[in-house]
């Protein structure tokens, strides 16, 4: 069975512009949820979607919003990008809000 | 928030040895999981664990839940096992909101 992918692996971006990361859960899961990961430091809870409604949001600003299609695919977008958006984005999903998470290989985004 | 601490923060084991991993966290927790991020940023699930023990192979974890800890055991550690290892949690009702700690970065030596 495949695993969470993640789409693209790697991006190049320059400040203002804006970008959409794209994820595909295990099939099967409902829940999807949104990390991200700065140099150096664990990953950060940044959104999570169950069954295409907005669950949880972590402390980001309102540049960054996601959303989730019918088939539980979801996708992240940030506006606006500044150079301290630099990060390994992963995305993880798991079965329902109350089963133990897997994650992608994660969406690694540079800004120029 | 919920506050995770791991330590030792860094660790470097020569191949062969065994080695403890510690996580604290502040408050009750629904969700407890170990993951092994590698050199290329895959982070790889290790254990489910809000409470009792699990081994798989080599590796063996344990959660108090009561006293709010964790452990990670690594035994007979080869080079391959090197790599951040990071405990994440999340409070009751919310177990895909998870906290990560701050990881434990291993390098095992030949």
């Amino acid at each position: 069975d495949a695993g969470v992918t993640q789409s693209p692996t790697h991006l190049i971006k320059t400040r203002g512009q804006h970008v959409t990361l794209r994820c595909s859960p295990i099939s099967g899961h409902k829940s999807v949820s949104w990390y991200q990961q700065v140099l150096g430091q664990g990953p950060q809870f940044i959104f999570q979607y169950y069954e295409k409604e907005e669950r949880g949001r972590g402390n980001f600003p309102d540049r960054f919003s996601a959303r989730q299609f019918p088939n539980y695919s979801s996708e992240l977008n940030v506006n606006a990008l500044l150079l301290g958006d630099s990060a390994l984005y992963l995305c993880a999903s798991s079965f329902n809000s109350n089963q133990p998470q897997h994650f992608g290989d994660g969406t690694r985004l540079s800004i120029l | 928030g919920i506050q995770v601490e791991q330590s030792p923060p860094d660790l470097i084991l020569q191949e062969g040895a065994n080695s403890t991993l510690r996580c604290n966290f502040s408050d009750s927790v629904n969700n407890l999981q170990w993951f092994h991020q590698n050199p290329w940023g895959q982070l790889i699930n290790l254990f489910y664990i809000p409470s009792g023990t699990k081994q798989n192979g080599r590796l063996s974890a344990t959660t108090v839940a009561t006293e709010r800890y964790s452990l990670l055991y690594i035994s007979s550690s080869q080079t391959t096992d090197s790599g951040v290892y990071f405990c994440a949690v999340a409070p009751p009702g919310t177990a895909s909101k998870l906290t990560f700690g701050t990881g434990t970065r291993l390098q095992v030596t030949l």
